[in-house]
């Protein structure tokens, strides 16, 4: 099946720093990429859904200022959480999808831990 | 609204089956999908329905009803490593994955 890396699978930082979450599809071309946040012992939210090239479609209640997206390339997106606050500690998780693809690939997802 | 309900948790044997059940009410649909996900992991793929009916797979079987909002997947012959969160997710008329919250499974000895 078709592989999704995500970067860093975990990572801690100060309230008040920015952290950016690479997500790449490693052999295939994924015109979509999704973001999810999922806290403990709760089903996947999704965050916003982007499309290579264009400007990320965020779900109501994302504060696009704070949840930035970039889909530069057909194997790479970007997540940055700016102002990181303890209450974005949390589990992100990606995944993209081809453009013919039905079926979505996950990332194996990145834990965030903000003090 | 949108609404995707699944079981909170159930507990079945080792070797046995059991079946996890999720209905559904969304706007419009195209597809339904179960994923598997293991705690402090990613959701991994196990099945897709489009069309009523009972696809199989190995040990998992996964059976839709579009009349009826209905789908479940079937698990046989558990294994303790089938203990995980198993997620119902319906795709809508927008080709938005909508998310049941997932059913845990316990597998006991």
């Amino acid at each position: 099946g078709a592989v999704v890396s995500q970067h860093p699978s975990w990572v801690i930082c100060k309230s008040g720093t920015s952290v950016k979450i690479e997500c790449r599809s490693l052999d295939f071309q994924a015109t979509t990429m999704f973001w999810y946040r999922q806290f403990p012992k709760q089903s996947l939210m999704l965050m916003a859904t982007s499309n290579e090239g264009s400007k990320a479609t965020y779900e109501q209640g994302v504060e696009k200022d704070k949840f930035l997206i970039n889909h530069a390339s057909l194997t790479l997106s970007t997540l940055t959480v700016t102002s990181a606050h303890p209450e974005d500690s949390s589990f992100y998780i990606c995944s993209a999808r081809n453009l013919a693809g039905v079926e979505q690939y996950f990332g194996p997802g990145t834990r965030l831990t903000v003090t | 609204g949108q609404n995707i309900d699944q079981p909170t948790e159930m507990t079945a044997t080792e070797g046995a089956i059991v079946q996890i059940n999720c209905t559904y009410q969304t706007s419009g649909f195209n597809g339904l999908f179960w994923y598997q996900q293991h705690a402090g992991e990613a959701p991994t793929f196990l099945s897709y329905n489009v069309l009523d009916g009972l696809e199989e797979k190995g040990r998992f079987s996964s059976f839709l009803s579009r009349s009826k909002g209905y789908s479940y997947l079937l698990l046989k012959e558990l294994q303790m490593k089938d203990s995980a969160s198993y997620l119902c997710a319906v795709r809508d008329s927008n080709y938005q994955l909508i998310w049941g919250a997932g059913t845990k499974l316990i597998i006991k000895p």
